[in-house]
């Protein structure tokens, strides 16, 4: 059966330091891979979408990048945080287009 | 902005109640898909409606769609404490592979 692994849970790091969150998916090839971030009680606003190996789409202008250096593999990195560049992220990934997305269970970072 | 909006942004009911929960969206679709949060926990895909679909049912879910309002509605029956969660509906941007996910709506089922 297909899993994505989303780590670390829980992250704080001081403003200007870099960042690197990995989401890993198994069980499946190919899979279209995508990063969200949730404000605290809001909704999800898509922040990177792959859909091939070094194909990355970027919704938003960020201080963020993304990378998929790996059929199943997608890093979200930063060379230096903001304040504002706290809050929950999240990895998905879906086998098709316009079918159910699977998500990881999330990282939690605050910028202090 | 493509988001959507869920209406009501937050309900409270009594344990047995219905829960009506209402979607909002900007674009056409190919479908439409809600999803439950858990606090602090990832999203976990609850049903997807087609385009050409009308009304499915899940259980105790039931989700309709109105393509000419460019809306959609999940009733959850007999609610439990255990509902007790976020709801987010989310369409595909037709053409694309982009999930927009609406606004949310936190759902409180009381015991």
């Amino acid at each position: 059966s297909q899993t994505i692994h989303q780590w670390p849970a829980t992250l704080v790091q001081p403003v200007g330091s870099p960042l690197s969150l990995e989401c890993t998916v198994e069980g499946t090839s190919n899979p279209n891979l995508y990063w969200y971030r949730q404000a605290a009680g809001r909704g999800l606003q898509l922040l990177f979408y792959s859909v091939g190996i070094g194909q990355i789409s970027s919704e938003v202008p960020q201080n963020l990048s993304a990378s998929r250096p790996q059929d199943r593999q997608f890093i979200l990195s930063s060379k230096k945080l903001l304040l504002s560049d706290s809050g929950f992220y999240l990895c998905a990934w879906s086998h098709l287009r316009n079918t159910e997305a699977f998500f990881g269970q999330g990282t939690r970072l605050t910028v202090v | 902005s493509q988001q959507g909006e869920e209406d009501p942004q937050a309900l409270s009911i009594q344990e047995g109640e219905n829960a009506t929960m209402n979607c909002s969206y900007k674009t056409s679709i190919n479908n439409l898909q809600w999803y439950r949060q858990n606090s602090g926990r990832g999203l976990v895909h609850l049903i997807l409606i087609r385009s050409n679909e009308r009304e499915k049912h899940s259980g105790r879910l039931r989700v309709t769609l109105d393509t000419s309002k460019k809306s959609s509605s999940l009733l959850i029956t007999a609610s439990r404490a255990a509902d007790t969660a976020s709801y987010f509906c989310a369409t595909d941007a037709s053409g694309t592979y982009k999930y927009i996910f609406g606004t949310g709506t936190r759902l409180k089922v009381l015991a």
